[in-house]
């Protein structure tokens, strides 16, 4: 059974970087995908960017420009940093794994990042 | 790139059916086979319960239907249950390996 258990900071101020981690346990990286999702009061699920197991990543154009996901296979974690947050980057983000196919099975517990000055 | 489209609101009494549509543009929803729905309790992590359109996990009631016509998809929910009460999400590939999601949609069983 893969579980996800993500962790990083909850409270940043407007320009800050927002750092994530995420823990899979249960399967080792190979064949899938490693997603960060995020939910805004506003706008819903958002899809945020994804990593493979060779270290390739693609992001939400949106996004891009603020967004990098790294892995470390050796602790089998994944890890999400967004700079220059404002307000606009509250929300509950969560990692989660697209098995080889377009959707995402498993998801972490969700972390609530809030951006205040 | 855009979100999809979803009603904000659907309602239905229990034993009916329900559907949600999700539409999008050619870049994704219609060009594409790779249409997922996401049911998301709030607090608890979202579950998928329709993917590649029209296939369904293991677990997942055969209350819960996919399909696509067009750049619009759909997700039908027959002989709803209170339980099935939850806000409903679609999500789309979109080429160039990146995704997208719906604005979801909050389904009250009246």
């Amino acid at each position: 059974q893969v579980q996800l258990q993500q962790w990083g900071t909850g409270l940043l101020k407007p320009s800050e970087t927002l750092s994530l981690t995420c823990a899979v346990y249960g399967e080792s990286f190979s064949g899938d995908y490693w997603n960060w999702i995020r939910q805004t009061p506003g706008k819903g699920l958002e899809w945020i960017g994804e990593i493979t197991q060779s270290g390739s990543a693609n992001y939400d154009p949106s996004l891009k420009s603020r967004v990098t996901i790294s892995m470390d296979t050796s602790k089998n974690q994944f890890s999400l940093k967004m700079t220059a947050v404002t307000a606009a980057d509250t929300a509950v983000y969560y990692c989660s794994r697209r098995p080889g196919r377009y959707y995402f099975d498993y998801w972490g517990q969700g972390s609530l990042v809030t951006v205040s000055s | 790139q855009s979100a999809l489209t979803q009603p904000r609101s659907v309602s239905g009494s229990p034993g009916q059916s329900v559907t949600i549509s999700c539409t999008g543009t050619s870049s994704n929803v219609g060009g594409y086979n790779y249409v997922s729905w996401y049911q998301h309790h709030p607090g608890k992590a979202p579950k998928v319960v329709i993917y590649d359109v029209t296939k369904r996990p293991s677990g997942v009631p055969d209350r819960f239907s996919g399909s696509k016509f067009g750049n619009t998809a759909s997700l039908t929910i027959s002989g709803l249950q209170a339980e099935d009460e939850s806000d409903y999400y679609c999500c789309s590939y979109a080429g160039s390996y990146t995704l997208v999601f719906g604005g979801g949609t909050k389904l009250t069983v009246l």
